[in-house]
Parts: structure tokens; sequence; C-alpha cells
């Protein structure tokens, strides 16, 4: 295990639904992630919040809403989703300023948009 | 210019054999080269990376050669084994004051025994 822990593995969602994702890490980091990991893609970065503040939203669309109310919890709010945002999503972690700024991932959620 | 291009896209070793993977880039800010590898189920874990003040970096059968010229980067994975068999990311990072990787497209590893 990465330290990195990530609910619900799987996640089967209607295009009117409201759901969340939530990521967890253990390794006293102070920068996390999520990306989208579609097929045949390179790792989408979606967001960035570094010491609890977000500094990068790769123009993702406004039905992703991300959430850290601490360095140790990531959230990923998802609402009206459309078929495409069917994907592996990933969340990551690492510390920032470090000699080597590993990224650690989760294990992800696989979520279908029906 | 931030974009990092990975070949090949699939790959298909016996084994005991050597893997190449290939990996170039543009921007010449990015300063840290890390290869991540991902089995299904799993997220990306890392298996090695090099910065840009050495040209090759060894752990046990994994191995970065780097080109900073070239701007290009390789692992090679020697004496393949059917559990090496996952997919490959080669990334890169640089130019920010947070962590943000750029990743390649992956590689799908195939060891056959």
């Amino acid at each position: 295990e990465t330290g990195v822990t990530q609910t619900p593995r799987h996640l089967v969602m209607g295009m009117t639904n409201k759901k969340s994702l939530k990521c967890e890490q253990h390794l006293g980091h102070n920068a996390m992630y999520w990306y989208k990991q579609s097929a045949k893609k390179p790792l989408e970065l979606m967001f960035v919040y570094s010491l609890e503040e977000r500094v990068e939203n790769n123009s993702v669309p406004s039905r992703f809403s991300p959430e850290c109310p601490n360095s140790s919890h990531l959230f990923l709010h998802l609402h009206t989703l459309q078929p495409e945002d069917s994907a592996l999503y990933l969340c990551a972690s690492s510390q920032v300023m470090a000699e080597q700024e590993t990224q650690y991932f989760g294990p992800g959620t696989r979520l279908l948009v029906l | 210019q931030q974009q990092v291009k990975q070949s090949p896209q699939s790959l298909i070793v016996q084994k005991g054999g050597i893997s190449i993977i290939n990996c170039a880039y543009e921007n010449t800010a990015f300063d840290y080269f890390p290869w991540y590898q991902q089995f299904p189920g799993k997220g990306p874990a890392l298996l090695i990376a090099i910065r840009p003040d050495v040209s090759e970096k060894k752990e046990g059968r994994f191995t970065i050669s780097f080109n900073k010229s070239a701007k290009q980067f390789s692992l090679h994975i020697m004496d393949s084994q059917p559990g090496d068999s996952a997919t490959y990311f080669c990334a890169a990072d640089g130019g920010t004051s947070y962590g943000k990787l750029t990743f390649g497209q992956g590689t799908i590893l195939t060891v056959h025994p």
C-alpha cells in the first residue's frame, strides 16, 4: 500500500446524480492532486492543492468540484456528469519543496456514468 | 511545450530480453524525470527517477539513460520478467513551486514466459 486510500473503488452513477470521491493520505504530505486516467491517453492533471490552497485548475468543467478541508483529505464532488467522464480517477500526494517530490498515488476510483 | 512524448505505445518482449521505452520533452525547465509503473487495478507507483545532472541511473534491472542535449530519456529493463508486465509512464517535473508532473501516454509492456 502507498499510504493513499481512495473510496469508493468503483462507482456507477446516472447523469443526474450527485456523488463524491474521497481521498486520504497518511504520509504527512502537504500537496494533493486529482488526475483523470482514460484509456490510451496520458494522465490528465485536474486539480492541485498545495498547503491546502488550490494552485491549479486545468480547465476542468464545473461539474467537477474539488474540496480540500485539510492536508490529509481531498474530495471530488461530482454532479450532472456526462458519459465521457467515465474514467479512472486517481488521487496523489507529495511533499512539495522536498529534494525529490515523488507523487504517491492511490488505487483510484473507477467511475462509470450511464 | 508542456508535452512529454512516449514510445512505443505497446511492447512485447520475451522473458530474459531487454525492454526499452523512450520519452522526449521540449520544456527545458523540467528538472526531474520519474518513471512510474502501473499494474491493473492499482495506481501508478514510482519505479526510478533521474535529474539532468547525471546521464544514467541504475537500480537493479532498471536503468534510466538521459540525454540532456537531445531532450530525451529512456527506460531499460534488463532480463525482463513476466512480472514486469505492466503499463509504464514517463513523466517530467519542474518550473513550479509545487509538484506538477507532465506524463507521457504510457507503454503497455507484455513479457512472454
